[in-house]
């Protein structure tokens, strides 16, 4: 079993639509949650940062982290075109170690 | 702010050939820097984490002698795939932490893609 599991896709939604892009973990002891957003052939771009359980919103961006169901998502509202992307989570051990385990990726398109 | 840059973008080299690859902060001074690697439709995975002037950690698997990291300075990093084979092929991507936010906090660059024949 991966420490991290996330359903690679692709999803297609119609531009508009909430999207809903969500992980599962095993380590009990991952403290960091991360969401990337990565281009095709580019480097990974941070998103939501978020320590411990709770929500944080960003602009049309929601971060959920549930620690009790080992569970995170990540919220798009108002979907664009331009938010077709792979989404990453990504996660890390208390202590800061640096130590990032990655999601798989999900691929989301949003169409026009 | 927190570029972080990658040069070259894109590699092709020979069979047993060495590669050396560039990551540079550039508005930022990076206390550590991290290398991944990254096959198609799979995720980034850890090889090594370095810290300025320090001798690199790597991660469980991956070859300290044919991978050879370099953390020069504060805004410097350097890979080196000595005697690089098809098998090597893939895309590489560094990252780099800033003071102050810790290293859970990583920001990328852009990836090179080696393609060795």
């Amino acid at each position: 079993q991966k420490e991290v599991e996330q359903d690679p896709g692709p999803l297609s939604v119609p531009e508009g639509a909430i999207v809903s892009l969500n992980c599962t973990y095993s380590n009990s002891a991952f403290q960091y949650f991360m969401w990337y957003r990565q281009y095709s052939r580019k480097g990974p771009e941070l998103l939501m940062y978020t320590y411990s359980s709770g929500n944080k919103e960003d602009g049309r961006f929601t971060a959920q982290v549930d620690k009790s169901s080992k569970y995170i998502s990540l919220f798009i509202r108002d979907s664009q075109p331009s938010d077709s992307a792979t989404y990453l989570c990504a996660m890390s051990l208390s202590g800061n170690t640096g130590k990032l385990i990655f999601g798989q990726g999900t691929t989301l398109q949003v169409k026009p | 702010g927190a570029v972080v840059s990658q040069h070259p973008s894109w590699v092709i080299c020979k069979s047993g050939t060495s590669v050396k690859i560039e990551c540079r902060s550039l508005d930022f001074q990076a206390t550590t820097m991290f290398w991944y690697r990254q096959f198609p439709k799979q995720s980034l995975m850890l090889m090594a984490t370095s810290n300025e002037g320090s001798k690199a950690t790597y991660e469980q698997g991956v070859e300290k002698d044919k991978f050879l990291i370099n953390h020069a300075s504060l805004t410097l990093s350097t890979l080196t795939v000595t005697s690089a084979h098809p098998e090597d092929s893939s895309f590489y991507i560094c990252s780099a932490s800033r003071a102050g936010e810790g290293r859970g906090t990583q920001y990328f660059g852009p990836g090179t893609r080696l393609t060795v024949l």
